[in-house]
């Protein structure tokens, strides 16, 4: 099984909502990732967890706020979104190895269509 | 800087005909590198990783090979069909990137009937 899955599919929200999106795996990855991804553009990364402890948070702003409650869920939070943040979110996990970071094949989820309003 | 080009930004063929995808990496020191296909409004689908010390990846119709030192590599799809239409995204690990992977802007495939 090498699917990863995310819900919802597709998510309308206000200015002022508090939303979250999910990411689900069974493959026994310890590496999770979301990824933003704007039309017509490549994928850009967001957040790692490795462990289900956050490595990499590339200066995303804090109206997004990641979890990962155990080793097959990611979640992300959102809050006081903005318009430019309507997007395709996209999940992904990898193997993953405690001396080093992971450099394995990234199996990405079929995402979530964001759009706020 | 560590960059990812894919050009060009589209490409159109007839169906049966046989092709190559293109990539360049600024970087030679990588861990690997990931071919994606990407489906209008959907997820990424992982079609080949060449690890650095390999020099190619076949998968039924597709063969991806590796030059890290010229910085290339190539996606060939063998009788291409109308199904192979979508974008298709090379990615870089670069050594030291901490599993960020460096994405191209990818190529738009189409296959005619």
């Amino acid at each position: 099984d090498t699917e990863v899955t995310q819900t919802p599919k597709h998510l309308v929200m206000g200015m002022t909502n508090k939303k979250s999106l999910k990411c689900e795996q069974h493959m026994g990855h310890r590496a999770m990732y979301w990824y933003k991804q704007k039309a017509k553009k490549p994928p850009e990364l967001m957040f790692v967890y490795s462990y289900e402890k956050l490595s990499i948070n590339e200066s995303v702003p804090s109206r997004f706020s990641p979890e990962c409650p155990n080793s097959s869920l990611l979640n992300l939070h959102l809050h006081a979104l903005q318009p430019e943040d309507s997007a395709l979110y996209l999940c992904a996990s990898s193997k993953a190895s405690r001396r080093r970071r992971s450099t394995d094949t990234q199996y990405f989820g079929p995402g979530t269509r964001l759009t706020v309003l | 800087k560590q960059e990812v080009t894919q050009i060009p930004a589209a490409l159109s063929v007839p169906e049966g005909e046989n092709l190559v995808l293109n990539c360049s990496f600024t970087d030679s020191a990588i861990y690997n590198l990931q071919w994606f296909r990407q489906d209008p409004g959907k997820g990424l689908t992982s079609l080949l990783l060449i690890q650095s010390s390999q020099r190619e990846q076949t998968s039924g119709r597709l063969n991806a090979s590796l030059d890290k030192s010229s910085g290339r590599s190539t996606l060939y799809i063998a009788a291409s069909q109308p199904g192979d239409s979508a974008t298709y995204l090379c990615a870089v690990l670069y050594t030291g990137a901490n599993s960020k992977l460096t994405f191209g802007k990818g190529i738009t495939l189409s296959v005619r009937p």
